[in-house]
């Protein structure tokens, strides 16, 4: 009954390569995020999408490409990793994107990405 | 000036202490405030939501101060358990923003 997960939990791969991370909520939210916590804790949000539609790019390299399936599911693809893309990335779902106290945030358990 | 900003702490203060953490924020027009804990190695799970009017929750007490833009959490009697990063978000219409969070660290 996990409300929002993600695969894999640990990624350990090479500079160059390709790889996903998936995620899925269970909650029934129309609004799902990406966020990418480096070595310095900071959480810094990449993408949003709201019903499928992207609705929050911040300015994040276009190696990053995410993909909305359907509003239940969030993947991330990163292209040709960099060594600084190593980081914790979460995933977390809300009801909306209104900026009311409904709206808040429930997150995955998080990806902790290596690139070597 | 930083979105929202907060002091990083660390803070460490014996079991039983009271201890308040503030959070700052530059939006003028946000529309409402949470209050997340982060234990190491895990994901930022809501504490709680901070009211306008401010709100407890056990030995939890957050207030907002919208007059002078920042929100404070206030804990009590603290525990062991309480040792954890405690994180601001400042929320508008389509945008969300974390602060960088504040170390608690209570020793026995």
């Amino acid at each position: 009954d996990t409300a929002v997960s993600q695969t894999p939990k640990y990624l350990v791969t090479q500079m160059g390569n390709d790889k996903s991370i998936k995620c899925e909520q269970n909650l029934g939210h129309d609004t799902m995020y990406w966020y990418k916590q480096d070595s310095k804790k900071f959480l810094k949000i990449m993408f949003s999408y709201n019903n499928k539609e992207l609705i929050i790019n911040e300015t994040v390299p276009n190696r990053f490409s995410p993909k909305s399936p359907d509003k239940a599911h969030l993947n991330l693809h990163i292209n040709s990793l960099e060594l600084g893309d190593s980081a914790v990335y979460f995933c977390a779902s809300s009801l909306g994107v209104g900026g009311g106290l409904f709206y808040e945030q429930y997150f995955g358990p998080g990806t902790r990405l290596t690139v070597t | 000036r930083k979105e929202v900003e907060q002091d990083p702490g660390p803070f460490n203060v014996p079991e039983g202490a009271t201890v308040a953490f503030n959070c700052t924020y530059s939006n003028s027009a946000s529309q409402s405030f949470f209050w997340y804990r982060q234990d190491c190695r895990k994901e930022p799970k809501l504490l709680m939501s901070v009211y306008s009017s401010g709100n407890e929750d056990g030995r939890f007490t957050a207030q907002l101060n919208r007059a002078s833009q920042y929100i404070s959490l206030l804990i009590r009697d603290s525990k062991l358990s309480d040792s954890a990063t405690y994180l601001c978000v400042v929320r508008g219409y389509q945008k969300v923003t974390f602060g960088t969070g504040t170390k608690l660290q209570v020793i026995p």
